[in-house]
């Protein structure tokens, strides 16, 4: 069955880092374009990031220069490196899977929340 | 960066026909993908490639793509297909992907 786990979200305090990890099933995450979609509560969905098969990656205007997206192609482990986490990426952050650019996301992860508060 | 606008809410009494549009410059130059969610879970695939529905999704879900908007059109609209609805496309100009705001469907 292809599926995949999020874990290692919580809150944290503004100005901090969090990594989350997104273990995959049934399918390889270095075959595929693996990317971290967010939903801050009560508002729409936001793609935050991929990371292509080849290692290349890609970020929203938000996150970049903070988020780092990577793989770990022996554990078929996706991660977000969050640093300088700010109120607004407060969030349920999910991480999805696309073959392809451009084919759509399916599967996603069930989600982790990430709260950023003092 | 390439926007995709929808309407923030549909009402439809069941039976009936629910269609939701999707707004974007030449979208219909792009493929167009549609999510389901439902309150608490993730979102789920109901239409992809414009029109094509993955395995498991009721005929009942249909899609359309033209000039700038594109449609996804929801047949005998049953109280479970109350939820929210994102269409999604990739901008090959910036590799970045783009969900559309979000419509609540809302079953009298």
């Amino acid at each position: 069955e292809v599926q995949l786990v999020e874990s290692g979200g919580g809150l944290i305090q503004p100005g901090g880092s969090l990594r989350l990890s997104c273990a995959a099933s049934g399918f390889s995450v270095s075959s595929n374009y693996m990317s971290w979609v967010r939903q801050a509560p009560g508002k729409g969905l936001e793609w935050v990031s991929v990371i292509y098969r080849g290692g290349t990656t890609y970020y929203a205007d938000p996150v970049k220069g903070r988020f780092t997206i990577s793989t770990d192609n022996s554990k078929n482990t996706l991660f977000l490196q969050m640093n300088s986490l700010r109120a607004e990426d407060t969030a349920v952050y999910y991480c999805a899977r696309a073959p392809l650019e451009g084919l759509p996301f399916d599967p996603w992860g069930q989600g982790t929340l990430v709260t950023v508060s003092s | 960066s390439y926007v995709l606008t929808q309407p923030p809410s549909v009402s439809v009494a069941p039976g009936k026909t629910a269609r939701i549009t999707c707004g974007g410059d030449n979208i219909g130059s792009k493929s167009v993908h549609w999510y389901q969610q439902k309150p608490g879970q993730a979102p789920v695939l109901v239409i992809s490639y414009d029109s094509d529905r993955p395995s498991g999704i009721p005929e009942r879900f249909s899609g359309s793509n033209s000039g700038n908007t594109a449609t996804l059109t929801i047949s005998r609209v049953e109280a479970g297909d109350e939820a929210d609805y994102y269409c999604q496309v990739w901008d090959s100009s910036s590799d970045h992907y783009v969900f559309g705001t979000g419509t609540k469907v809302t079953v009298l």
